[in-house]
């Protein structure tokens, strides 16, 4: 089935760890996208990458930083710079440019701190 | 981006339709109004989305109102599955980032 995966689904950081979220689509999309979600909040745009190789910074990139190697690729690190991570992360992907396209989002990773 | 704004919650008896207003007074011509739901701890599911004309899909309808300033999504037949928080995002042509609000609310009972 076409789609996007995240893993893992839950996600626990100790303090100073990186971590790193993955996220994979078989779409062939070219755009894909990183989100954080607070409790009882709306989704908050970390980074996105419209092209292999390229990426930029969303509204709220400190303390992340993401690659873009391959098309199907997206993967999120959770640096120990960002001082509160505890969220639920949602990534999506898109044909490239936003005009009259749809997002199709992952099922999510939840990250704690221990 | 246009802002958007919407109540925080409604509800809806199951079967009956549900209407979600969306208030984007500050949308300009060529800002589409996109609509996405999330079911608690999923990733938001695309609904429909418009620009001028009033649209139809297999789960929803979106009214936009002449002026473009505000819509409103049709449930037609609401179900408990139905339940869930329903944002509004006006989004400009050709951008690259879709931008969240905190939505609607819609609790849907039996």
């Amino acid at each position: 089935d076409g789609g996007i995966t995240q893993s893992p689904k839950y996600l626990f950081r100790k303090e100073g760890q990186n971590v790193t979220l993955s996220c994979e689509q078989n779409l062939n999309h070219d755009a894909m996208y990183w989100y954080r979600q607070d409790p009882g909040q709306g989704l908050r745009l970390i980074y996105y990458s419209q092209i292999v190789n390229d990426f930029q910074k969303g509204d709220i990139a400190e303390g992340y930083s993401v690659s873009r190697e391959k098309k199907e690729s997206f993967p999120l690190t959770v640096t120990s710079a960002q001082k509160n991570p505890t969220a639920f992360y949602l990534c999506a992907s898109s044909n490239a440019g936003m005009a009259n396209e749809k997002l199709f989002f992952g099922s999510g990773t939840q990250l704690s701190v221990l | 981006d246009a802002k958007t704004t919407q109540p925080p919650s409604m509800d809806c008896a199951e079967g009956r339709a549900a209407n979600l207003p969306c208030n984007h007074s500050t949308i300009s011509g060529n800002e589409y109004v996109y609509w996405y739901r999330q079911i608690h701890s999923q990733g938001p599911q695309y609904i429909i989305h418009g620009l001028k004309n009033n649209e139809t899909n297999e789960m929803a309808s979106l009214i936009i109102t002449e002026d473009r300033k505000s819509s409103t999504l049709i449930l037609p037949h609401a179900t408990l599955r139905d339940t869930a928080v329903y944002y509004c995002i006006a989004l400009l042509y050709n951008t690259d980032k879709l931008i969240f609000g905190t939505g609607t609310r819609l609790q849907v009972f039996p």
